[in-house]
Protein backbone atom coordinates (compact mmCIF):
# COMPACT_ATOMS: atom_id res chain seq x y z
CA UNK A 1 0.00 0.00 0.00
CA UNK A 2 1.51 3.56 -1.18
CA UNK A 3 2.12 5.99 1.59
CA UNK A 4 1.49 9.46 2.51
CA UNK A 5 2.38 11.35 -0.73
CA UNK A 6 3.27 15.60 -0.43
CA UNK A 7 3.97 17.84 -2.97
CA UNK A 8 5.98 19.72 -3.76
CA UNK A 9 8.77 18.35 -1.70
CA UNK A 10 11.03 21.41 -1.61
CA UNK A 11 9.65 24.92 -1.86
CA UNK A 12 11.24 28.63 -2.51
CA UNK A 13 9.09 31.47 -1.68
CA UNK A 14 9.25 35.39 -1.59
CA UNK A 15 8.25 36.91 1.63
CA UNK A 16 4.22 38.39 0.37
CA UNK A 17 4.11 35.25 -1.90
CA UNK A 18 1.06 32.94 -1.32
CA UNK A 19 1.60 29.02 -1.64
CA UNK A 20 -0.39 25.93 -1.89
CA UNK A 21 0.99 22.36 -0.50
CA UNK A 22 -0.78 19.51 -1.54
CA UNK A 23 -1.35 15.94 0.42
CA UNK A 24 -2.67 12.57 -0.81
CA UNK A 25 -3.89 10.07 2.25
CA UNK A 26 -2.69 6.51 1.90
CA UNK A 27 -5.57 4.84 0.62
CA UNK A 28 -9.01 4.29 2.49
CA UNK A 29 -7.57 6.86 5.25
CA UNK A 30 -10.12 9.71 5.96
CA UNK A 31 -8.73 11.90 8.19
CA UNK A 32 -5.36 14.22 6.92
CA UNK A 33 -3.74 16.57 9.65
CA UNK A 34 -1.01 19.18 8.97
CA UNK A 35 1.45 20.14 10.74
CA UNK A 36 4.45 22.67 11.24
CA UNK A 37 7.77 21.94 12.20
CA UNK A 38 10.48 23.99 13.11
CA UNK A 39 13.85 23.61 15.28
CA UNK A 40 12.54 25.90 17.82
CA UNK A 41 9.20 25.18 18.03
CA UNK A 42 9.03 21.57 17.09
CA UNK A 43 5.97 19.87 15.79
CA UNK A 44 2.84 22.11 15.57
CA UNK A 45 -0.80 21.28 15.00
CA UNK A 46 -2.26 23.51 11.83
CA UNK A 47 -5.34 21.53 10.89
CA UNK A 48 -7.17 18.19 10.53
CA UNK A 49 -9.69 17.19 7.66
CA UNK A 50 -12.48 14.79 7.88
CA UNK A 51 -15.07 13.91 5.25
CA UNK A 52 -14.06 17.26 3.53
CA UNK A 53 -14.69 18.83 6.93
CA UNK A 54 -12.08 20.66 9.40
CA UNK A 55 -12.81 19.14 12.45
CA UNK A 56 -9.64 20.89 14.48
CA UNK A 57 -7.92 23.82 14.06
CA UNK A 58 -4.75 24.70 16.09
CA UNK A 59 -3.16 28.10 16.87
CA UNK A 60 -1.79 29.33 13.56
CA UNK A 61 -3.93 33.21 11.98
CA UNK A 62 -6.11 33.14 9.32
CA UNK A 63 -3.46 33.06 6.73
CA UNK A 64 -3.14 29.21 7.32
CA UNK A 65 -6.20 27.38 5.79
CA UNK A 66 -6.16 23.79 3.98
CA UNK A 67 -9.36 22.01 2.53
CA UNK A 68 -10.05 18.23 1.78
CA UNK A 69 -11.26 16.95 -1.15
CA UNK A 70 -14.16 14.07 -1.77
CA UNK A 71 -10.96 11.56 -2.25
CA UNK A 72 -9.47 12.82 1.03
CA UNK A 73 -7.15 14.43 -1.11
CA UNK A 74 -6.08 17.68 1.30
CA UNK A 75 -4.59 21.20 0.29
CA UNK A 76 -3.04 23.78 2.41
CA UNK A 77 -2.68 27.06 1.75
CA UNK A 78 -0.16 29.88 3.40
CA UNK A 79 -1.39 33.10 1.93
CA UNK A 80 0.95 36.78 2.68
CA UNK A 81 4.30 34.68 3.66
CA UNK A 82 6.79 35.66 6.20
CA UNK A 83 10.13 34.98 6.77
CA UNK A 84 9.20 32.81 9.85
CA UNK A 85 6.56 30.60 7.58
CA UNK A 86 10.12 28.96 6.82
CA UNK A 87 9.31 25.56 8.05
CA UNK A 88 9.27 21.68 7.25
CA UNK A 89 5.13 20.99 6.55
CA UNK A 90 3.84 17.50 7.22
CA UNK A 91 1.17 16.03 6.60
CA UNK A 92 -0.42 12.90 8.28
CA UNK A 93 -3.10 10.81 7.53
CA UNK A 94 -5.14 7.86 9.61
CA UNK A 95 -8.16 5.90 9.13
CA UNK A 96 -10.59 8.59 10.62
CA UNK A 97 -11.06 10.06 13.74
CA UNK A 98 -10.82 7.59 16.49
CA UNK A 99 -8.45 8.02 19.76
CA UNK A 100 -6.70 4.98 18.53
CA UNK A 101 -6.65 5.71 14.81
CA UNK A 102 -2.66 6.06 13.86
CA UNK A 103 -1.27 8.86 12.04
CA UNK A 104 0.85 8.02 9.47
CA UNK A 105 3.69 11.09 8.18
CA UNK A 106 4.45 11.92 4.84
CA UNK A 107 7.99 12.72 3.56
CA UNK A 108 6.58 16.85 4.00
CA UNK A 109 7.51 19.70 1.75
CA UNK A 110 10.36 22.05 2.79
CA UNK A 111 9.50 25.53 2.36
CA UNK A 112 11.74 28.51 2.18
CA UNK A 113 10.50 32.13 2.54
CA UNK A 114 13.29 34.60 1.63
CA UNK B 1 2.71 23.84 31.47
CA UNK B 2 3.54 22.18 28.44
CA UNK B 3 0.92 19.47 27.62
CA UNK B 4 3.08 16.82 26.34
CA UNK B 5 7.09 17.10 28.50
CA UNK B 6 10.19 15.32 27.14
CA UNK B 7 13.56 15.63 28.29
CA UNK B 8 15.15 16.91 25.14
CA UNK B 9 18.44 15.38 25.64
CA UNK B 10 20.67 14.74 24.50
CA UNK B 11 20.62 11.39 25.90
CA UNK B 12 23.96 9.16 25.00
CA UNK B 13 23.58 5.56 25.51
CA UNK B 14 26.76 2.96 24.59
CA UNK B 15 25.95 0.57 21.74
CA UNK B 16 23.96 -2.48 23.09
CA UNK B 17 22.54 -0.79 26.37
CA UNK B 18 18.90 -0.17 26.98
CA UNK B 19 17.97 3.40 26.39
CA UNK B 20 15.00 4.86 28.07
CA UNK B 21 12.55 7.67 26.94
CA UNK B 22 10.40 9.46 28.92
CA UNK B 23 7.25 11.32 28.42
CA UNK B 24 4.44 13.15 30.66
CA UNK B 25 1.03 14.63 29.69
CA UNK B 26 -1.10 16.87 31.51
CA UNK B 27 -4.30 16.18 29.72
CA UNK B 28 -6.47 13.25 32.14
CA UNK B 29 -8.72 11.92 29.55
CA UNK B 30 -5.97 11.24 26.93
CA UNK B 31 -6.53 8.09 25.44
CA UNK B 32 -4.16 7.24 22.76
CA UNK B 33 -0.47 7.24 23.35
CA UNK B 34 2.35 7.08 20.53
CA UNK B 35 5.99 6.89 19.60
CA UNK B 36 7.63 8.12 16.55
CA UNK B 37 11.16 7.88 16.06
CA UNK B 38 12.33 10.94 13.72
CA UNK B 39 15.90 10.80 11.78
CA UNK B 40 17.00 14.20 10.67
CA UNK B 41 16.02 15.74 7.93
CA UNK B 42 13.43 12.98 7.41
CA UNK B 43 9.47 12.74 9.00
CA UNK B 44 8.35 11.25 12.26
CA UNK B 45 7.99 7.48 11.65
CA UNK B 46 5.42 5.63 13.82
CA UNK B 47 7.28 2.90 16.02
CA UNK B 48 4.88 2.03 18.52
CA UNK B 49 1.12 2.71 20.22
CA UNK B 50 -0.19 2.29 23.40
CA UNK B 51 -3.52 2.96 24.83
CA UNK B 52 -4.13 0.35 28.04
CA UNK B 53 -1.84 0.63 31.45
CA UNK B 54 1.22 -1.70 31.31
CA UNK B 55 3.79 -2.68 29.18
CA UNK B 56 3.83 -3.45 25.05
CA UNK B 57 6.68 -4.81 23.36
CA UNK B 58 7.18 -5.14 19.81
CA UNK B 59 10.63 -6.76 18.89
CA UNK B 60 13.19 -4.44 20.90
CA UNK B 61 10.62 -1.71 21.43
CA UNK B 62 8.62 -1.17 25.01
CA UNK B 63 6.29 0.78 25.51
CA UNK B 64 5.11 1.48 29.07
CA UNK B 65 2.39 3.06 30.42
CA UNK B 66 1.01 4.64 33.57
CA UNK B 67 -2.17 6.67 33.67
CA UNK B 68 -2.35 7.20 37.02
CA UNK B 69 1.16 9.06 37.00
CA UNK B 70 0.04 10.72 33.27
CA UNK B 71 3.59 8.97 32.13
CA UNK B 72 4.45 7.25 29.23
CA UNK B 73 7.61 5.56 28.25
CA UNK B 74 9.91 4.12 25.66
CA UNK B 75 12.88 1.25 26.19
CA UNK B 76 15.18 0.53 23.68
CA UNK B 77 17.14 -2.83 24.19
CA UNK B 78 20.32 -3.43 22.65
CA UNK B 79 20.30 -0.35 21.39
CA UNK B 80 22.15 0.37 17.92
CA UNK B 81 23.51 3.34 16.07
CA UNK B 82 21.44 3.39 13.75
CA UNK B 83 18.63 4.52 16.74
CA UNK B 84 20.10 7.64 17.12
CA UNK B 85 17.33 9.84 15.96
CA UNK B 86 14.83 11.88 17.46
CA UNK B 87 12.06 10.55 19.57
CA UNK B 88 8.58 12.07 19.84
CA UNK B 89 5.67 10.81 22.03
CA UNK B 90 2.27 11.75 21.12
CA UNK B 91 -0.94 11.64 22.92
CA UNK B 92 -4.65 12.12 21.80
CA UNK B 93 -7.43 12.28 23.88
CA UNK B 94 -11.39 10.89 22.89
CA UNK B 95 -13.75 12.68 20.72
CA UNK B 96 -12.25 13.78 17.88
CA UNK B 97 -9.57 15.62 19.95
CA UNK B 98 -5.85 16.51 17.85
CA UNK B 99 -2.65 14.57 18.67
CA UNK B 100 -0.24 16.90 20.86
CA UNK B 101 3.40 15.59 20.37
CA UNK B 102 6.27 16.43 23.03
CA UNK B 103 9.13 18.62 21.72
CA UNK B 104 11.67 15.25 21.31
CA UNK B 105 14.51 13.64 22.69
CA UNK B 106 17.34 13.30 21.12
CA UNK B 107 19.18 9.76 21.84
CA UNK B 108 23.09 8.87 20.67
CA UNK B 109 23.68 5.71 20.60
CA UNK B 110 27.71 5.26 20.52
CA UNK B 111 29.59 2.47 18.97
Amino acid sequence: KAGVTQTPRYLIKTRGQQVTLSCSPISGHRSVSWYQQTPGQGLQFLFEYFSETQRNKGNFPGRFSGRQFSNSRSEMNVSTLELGDSALYLCASSLGLAASDEQYFGPGTRLTVT
Amino acid sequence: QKEVEQNSGPLSVPEGAIASLNCTYSDRVSQSFFWYRQYSGKSPELIMSIYSNGDKEDGRFTAQLNKASQYVSLLIRDSQPSDSATYLCAVKGTGGFKTIFGAGTRLFVKA
